[in-house]
């Protein structure tokens, strides 16, 4: 139940825009995004609801498709310090307290000067 | 606020040795969760407290891994013996998890800087 994260690596140029897609073959409640620089803890970035907006965080912003289950993390204008992995977590259980997040194998993303 | 805190940071052993981490949660959260991440993967859940009770152990390798979070905040995982395939970044993470909250708030997860191990 893994969810599955494309592509998994991309290379842009600063200043380009990218799109980092989350999917899953079960409906979900809610897609967690954080983003890990090497050697570092991932660190949280925004969290999508089913039936909620989309949400954004500077130049980032993320969608959530319930018909497709799928979320997507939208990277604008991209800068050096957006280089990192990028992992969802997805959630699908909307009635149990703290039910653990899956977390995609990552999309390695490096941005060049 | 203080950040989830994780010793050491870094460990090398040989194999069928034992090891032991260290976490300490952000203050308050009720939730505290144990991951191991291997080289290019996501994290993968070992184990989940809510307080001092484990809510899910259904990845943890009970054979040779164990944890334990006695009074509801520290928390400490330990290998033994250990394998050459345990080398992977084991990551702690906490969350409120606690009533009051919305859920996902209760849920969003803050991780450690993490510990490195390389069992040789």
């Amino acid at each position: 139940q893994q969810p599955v994260q494309s592509p998994q690596a991309v290379i842009l140029r600063e200043g380009e825009d990218a799109v980092i897609n989350c999917s899953s073959s079960k409906a979900l409640y809610s897609v967690h995004w954080y983003r890990q620089k090497h050697g570092e803890a991932p660190v949280f970035l925004m969290i999508l609801l089913k039936g909620g907006e989309q949400k954004g965080h500077d130049k980032i912003s993320a969608s959530f498709n319930e018909k497709k289950q799928q979320s997507s993390l939208y990277l604008t204008a991209s800068q050096l310090s957006y280089s990192g992995t990028y992992f969802c977590g997805t959630e699908k259980d909307r009635l149990m307290l703290n039910t653990p997040l899956v977390f995609g194998k990552g999309t390695r993303l490096s941005v060049i000067a | 606020e203080a950040g989830v805190a994780q010793s050491p940071r870094y460990k090398i052993i040989e194999k069928r040795q034992s090891v032991a981490f260290w976490c300490n949660p952000i203050s308050g959260h009720a939730t505290l969760y144990w991951y191991q991440q291997i080289l290019g993967q996501g994290p993968k859940l070992l184990i989940q407290f809510q307080n001092n009770g484990v809510v899910d152990d259904s990845q943890l390798p009970k054979d040779r891994f164990s944890a334990e979070r006695l009074k509801g905040v520290d928390s400490t995982l330990k290998i033994q013996p250990a394998k050459l395939e345990d080398s992977a970044v084991y990551l702690c993470a906490s969350s409120h998890g606690t009533s009051g909250w919305s859920k996902p708030m209760m849920n969003t997860q803050y991780f450690g800087p993490g510990t490195r191990l390389t069992v040789l």
